[in-house]
């Protein structure tokens, strides 16, 4: 059964104390992880795409990378505005682009 | 904006009463997605449409169902509402039909069942 799991489930951070968000996943056949932030009572906002082993994204203050195994995504000195929940999903292979999704880590940066 | 559109925004209902929930995918995009999300699941996929057609069936009670219109607008009726169906339900879509589009999110809709 494909399945995601995230940890730690919340992360308090001082700001600019940099820090890593795992993603750990068991998938038939991985097609695509994705990250997404997500803020109270709003949609997940796209951050990142990874497809195969070994690649790394960047925007701003994230970094996401990507092995056979888990995804870690790479919080460098972040700012309070950072805090949100941070959700990983896998799209699997087949003909559906549903996403399975851990249940998130929820993150807190402290000014 | 993702570009995704949701309404309604809000909805208190009764139990045992039905609504539909509403969902303009981004301009281009083919596939719509629905998903559930509650505080003790997490984000849980529901269905899929891809240009009218249903694509792939996830924990969708036999309550609910929806369709995707010729315009590419989509709608998730949930009826026989119990108050366990209280949760944010969102809206996605996609460009195509399968693996490897980046999906989008709508805002959702906050349903409460009293």
């Amino acid at each position: 059964e494909d399945q995601v799991t995230q940890s730690p489930e919340a992360l308090r951070l001082q700001e600019g104390e940099s820090s890593s968000l795992n993603c750990s996943y068991t998938v038939s056949g991985l097609r695509g992880l994705f990250w997404y932030r997500q803020d109270p009572g709003k949609g997940p906002e796209f951050l990142f795409t990874l497809y195969s082993a070994g690649e790394e994204k960047e925007k701003e203050r994230l970094k996401a990378t990507l092995t056979k195994k888990e995804s870690f995504l790479h919080i460098t000195a972040p700012k309070p505005e950072d805090s949100a929940t941070y959700l990983c999903a896998v799209q699997a292979s087949g003909n559906t682009g549903k996403l399975i999704f851990g249940q998130g880590t929820t993150l807190q940066v402290k000014p | 904006d993702s570009g995704v559109t949701q309404t309604p925004k809000h909805l208190i209902t009764a139990t045992g009463q039905r609504v539909t929930l509403r969902c303009s995918p981004r301009s281009g995009d083919l596939s719509v997605y629905w998903y559930q999300q509650s505080l003790d699941q997490g984000l849980q996929f529901l269905i899929q449409y891809y240009n009218g057609e249903e694509r792939a069936k996830g924990n969708i009670l036999e309550r609910f169902s929806a369709q995707q219109f010729p315009d590419l607008h989509s709608e998730l009726n949930l009826s026989s509402l119990e108050l366990g169906d209280s949760a944010l339900y969102f809206c996605a879509s996609s460009i195509g039909d399968f693996s490897g589009n980046t999906i989008y999110f709508g805002e959702g809709s906050w349903l409460t069942v009293v």
